[in-house]
């Protein structure tokens, strides 16, 4: 069975610009979460999807969006990017909200 | 909101030694699971565990939700087993909260 998948693995974008990050579930999994882990910063949770809805968010501001396709993979959208964003976003999947959440390998954002 | 707070912050073992790491939350949860993340940023899953006790090879862990912490036993160390050691909850409002987590370094 495939893990949870992101793409790209790298992304390499300059100030002011927008990123888009993907992520595929695990099959049959309906939730995704997506997480930044900044240098220094940990693990923060960004947003978690369910059944093609946002149903949570993190302390982050708009400039980060989401949304879960009809196919429950999602898509993080980073616009006016700051220099702070350079990060390692990561995507995890799960059953349900409650069960044990997978992890995709991330995708390292560098803001020049 | 949910405070995790981990310990420790890091540790050096010789190969071969044990070592207990410790997470503390502060209110009740809805579950909670322990991650290993290697050198490339992979977070691989340890233990899902909101309560008791769970043994995988030389790694277990348990909970105790009523007093609020956890804790993960690591056996007979392997230099293989360096890198950092998330504990995570899913609090309130269904957001999961990570610990600082314990970086690990266990020498040959």
């Amino acid at each position: 069975e495939a893990g949870v998948t992101q793409s790209p693995t790298h992304l390499i974008k300059t100030r002011g610009q927008q990123a888009t990050l993907r992520c595929s579930p695990i099959s049959g999994h309906t939730s995704v979460y997506w997480y930044q882990q900044a240098l220094g910063l940990g693990l923060q949770f960004l947003l978690w999807y369910d059944e093609g809805e946002e149903r949570n968010r993190g302390n982050f501001p708009p400039r980060f969006s989401g949304r879960q396709f009809p196919n429950y993979s999602s898509e993080l959208n980073v616009n006016a990017l700051e220099l702070e964003d350079s990060a390692l976003y990561l995507c995890a999947s799960s059953l349900e909200v409650r069960d044990t959440q997978y992890f995709g390998p991330g995708t390292r954002l560098t803001v020049l | 909101g949910i405070q995790v707070e981990q310990s420790p912050p890091d540790l050096i073992l010789q190969e071969g030694a044990n070592s207990t790491l410790r997470c503390n939350f502060s209110d009740s949860v809805n579950n909670l699971q322990w991650f290993h993340q290697n050198p490339w940023g992979q977070l691989i899953n340890l233990f899902y565990i909101p309560s008791g006790t769970k043994q995988n090879g030389r790694l277990s862990a348990t909970t105790v939700a009523t007093e609020r912490y956890s804790l993960l036993y690591i056996s007979s160390s392997q230099t293989t087993d360096s890198g950092v050691y998330f504990c995570a909850v899913l609090g309130r409002g269904f957001k999961t909260i990570f610990g600082a987590g314990t970086r690990l370094f266990v020498k040959a």
